[in-house]
């Protein structure tokens, strides 16, 4: 049973435009959620997070919406630039039990 | 700016040896975690570390694996007889402190190869 999915294993958009990463989740008691940012070679770096009493938070270019009717979030940059090129993570936690749940990825390819 | 460390960056072993996989959190962290990422394929939680004992622990972290804080620094992940299918990039992570935020800040990974 998969609790959180990722949909879109990539995306590619044009350098300048929105990039908009999607995740569904199943399990209600996720309160929660986290994206994180992966590089090649590297150990998944921290991006942006949101508590489930939020719907909406917003760091720099980045935005994550959470729709928690719809068990869904998504992850907005706007502008794209080509070194958000990255595979993109998003995680639920249920604060209760502290363990991060992680989507498939969404391998994000910005075009310059 | 603090960060995750951790030793080696590479491994290789032949199956049925035991290696022991080493990682020094961020020092004022509580909390740790093992992660596993088999090639192409998603992060996959492994064992969450809390006061000296093991949290939580997902179906993959089975009799094989062990964990261990042995100094207050280093966190250790150790499999004691290494099969082919345990060859994947294992992250280590940190959290903390007690009734901060909930950000994973993760290492870099040491990659396994299981011969």
């Amino acid at each position: 049973d998969q609790q959180v999915k990722q949909n879109s294993p990539s995306l590619s958009v044009q350098e300048g435009r929105i990039s908009i990463l999607n995740c569904d989740y199943t399990n209600s008691m996720f309160d929660y959620f986290l994206w994180y940012k992966k590089y090649p070679a590297e150990g998944p770096t921290f991006l942006i997070s949101i508590s489930s009493i939020k719907d909406k938070n917003e760091d720099g270019r980045f935005t994550v919406f959470l729709n928690k009717s719809a068990k869904h979030l998504s992850l907005h940059i706007v502008p794209s630039q080509p070194g958000d090129s990255a595979v993109y993570f998003c995680a639920a936690i249920n604060t209760n039990a502290g363990k991060s749940t992680f989507g498939d990825g969404t391998t994000l390819t910005v075009k310059p | 700016e603090p960060e995750v460390t951790q030793t080696p960056s590479h491994q290789v072993t032949q199956m049925g040896q035991e290696v022991i996989l080493r990682c020094v959190p961020i020092s004022n962290h509580l909390y740790f975690y093992w992660y596993r990422q088999i090639l192409g394929q998603k992060v996959e939680f492994l064992v969450s570390f809390y006061n000296n004992e093991i949290s939580e622990k997902s179906e993959i972290f089975d009799d094989q694996f062990s964990v261990e804080r042995p100094d207050g620094s280093n966190f250790t992940l150790k499999i004691r007889s290494t099969k082919l299918e345990d060859s994947a990039m294992y992250f280590c992570a940190s959290r903390g402190p007690l009734g901060g935020n909930y950000e994973q800040y993760f290492g870099p990974g040491t990659r396994l190869t299981v011969t």
